[in-house]
């Protein structure tokens, strides 16, 4: 079956624009999680969505960024007035349901947006 | 300020042998532990994961240890296989987050 897929694959923008970065989890997953990866670190967590609704959004850097996921389905991070420090890969996760300690649902990672912000 | 820490960036082994990728944390009330691979261009796959109440699971060739009182786990591979080079992430959950460390390339020598 189909993955979680993200598009674009690649956006390159210039300093103080505005991007889109849109995320297609696996069906039926109602958790999904955008992440962001800079070079040489580990995922770096931005928000988490259970059904349509983020139920944690204290990872977001500033109020430039801004996720949605009106459907409970596919979501778009939002990037206001880029900076060349938002320069990075944008991780897209979902699953099952994020379960409890003994019942963790699988993320499954999309292969990524890499944003560069000139 | 870095909860989850993996500080070998890089590890080579030969082919057959075993690997061991190690991860340490800071915070306590992490429960569950996790193991991801990563292909360049592609996201991180989940390998292997473990609860705070176990300190072992395995799955295969991959058996990932926990020590809570040490806040350590580490990977073992075994027999260790040019397919599995990659970059592995650990990563810890005490909730809706997930913490992950800055990767360890391994490099399988044929």
């Amino acid at each position: 079956g189909a993955g979680v897929s993200q598009t674009p694959s690649n956006k390159v923008t210039e300093k103080g624009k505005y991007v889109e970065l849109r995320c297609d989890p696996i069906s039926g997953h109602t958790a999904l999680y955008w992440y962001r990866q800079s070079l040489g670190q580990g995922p770096e967590f931005l928000i988490y969505f259970q059904g349509t609704g983020a139920a944690d959004d204290s990872g977001l850097p500033n109020d430039r960024f801004f996720a949605v996921r009106p459907e409970g389905s596919v979501s778009t991070l939002k990037i206001q007035r880029t900076e060349r420090g938002d320069s990075a890969v944008y991780l897209c996760a979902s699953s099952l349901t994020p379960g409890g300690p003994l019942d963790y649902n699988e993320q499954f990672f999309g292969p990524g947006t890499r944003l560069t912000v000139l | 300020d870095q909860q989850v820490k993996q500080n070998s960036p890089s590890l080579s082994v030969q082919e057959g042998r075993i690997s061991i990728l190690n991860c340490d944390y800071t915070n306590s009330m992490f429960d569950y532990f996790l193991w991801y691979k990563k292909y360049p261009a592609e996201g991180p796959t989940f390998l292997i994961s473990i609860s705070s109440i176990k300190d072992k699971n395995e799955d295969g060739r991959f058996t990932v240890f926990l020590n809570k009182s040490a806040k350590h786990l580490s990977l073992h591979i075994v027999p260790s296989q040019p397919g599995d080079s990659a970059v592995y992430f650990c990563a810890a959950s005490g909730g809706n987050q997930f913490y992950f460390g800055t990767g360890t390339s391994l490099t399988v020598i044929p």
